[in-house]
């Protein structure tokens, strides 16, 4: 089945600097990948679709400059979270279309940490 | 707006008993709901699927019913197992071609007790 492989599953950084996320499509091609976030206790919140060899779309109140995506290729799209700050931690997801039953495929998230 | 609604409040049943999820959603037309499950500190995992012009769907353990009038699924775990405790989302989902993003509720959190 589709795979999504989501690096690193948790990271600590020190307020001020940039983290990257990557998010890697295993089997399949992914041309669209979606990142969202998700704070303790809530749902999952879209942040922007990836498109791979295009600019991202951000949904309302995410700031693109902060939250850098790109998507060079069909496998591979990363989230860098620049300048980070204590209020930036959380869960962020990276989720993908399989190729069957219109399931998506998501990664296994990784805690991010801004002390 | 569009709304989906899962109940917040923690379900928790005895192992064997079935469980029941709802999802409802407001200012919505489906053509499909999904399912999944997540663990603590997981991404979501895909479950099942059903169409608008399916009335039931079962995969194992599991059942899922949509009912397009009430605007309701529901999301049945019989025979439950404490490995089933998780918390379970509902989005439902217009046709589309993979490049529109999943909208989750809120999930319910299910606790299996031994």
């Amino acid at each position: 089945g589709a795979v999504v492989s989501q690096h690193p599953s948790w990271v600590i950084c020190k307020s001020g600097t940039s983290v990257k996320i990557e998010c890697r499509s295993l089997d399949f091609q992914a041309t669209t990948m979606f990142w969202y976030r998700q704070f303790p206790k809530q749902s999952l919140m879209l942040m922007a679709t990836s498109n791979e060899g295009s600019k991202a779309t951000y949904e309302q109140g995410v700031e693109k400059d902060k939250f850098l995506i790109n998507h060079a290729s069909l496998t591979l799209s990363t989230l860098t979270v620049t300048s980070a700050h204590p209020e930036d931690s959380s869960f962020y997801i990276c989720s993908a279309r399989g190729q069957t039953n219109y399931g998506y495929t998501f990664g296994s998230g990784t805690r991010l940490t801004v002390v | 707006s569009q709304k989906i609604e899962q109940n917040s409040e923690a379900l928790n049943i005895q192992e064997g008993k079935t469980a029941t999820l709802t999802c409802n959603y407001t200012n919505y037309s489906p053509a499909y709901l999904q399912w999944y499950r997540q663990d603590p500190g997981r991404g979501p995992v895909f479950l099942l699927l059903i169409r608008e012009n399916e009335k039931e769907k079962r995969k194992e353990r599991l059942k899922v019913t949509f009912d397009t009038t009430l605007k309701q699924s529901l999301f049945h775990i019989t025979a439950s197992q404490p490995a089933d405790s998780a918390t379970y989302l509902c989005a439902p989902a217009t046709m589309d071609t993979g490049r529109r993003a999943l909208t989750f509720g809120s999930g319910t959190r299910l606790q299996v007790q031994p």
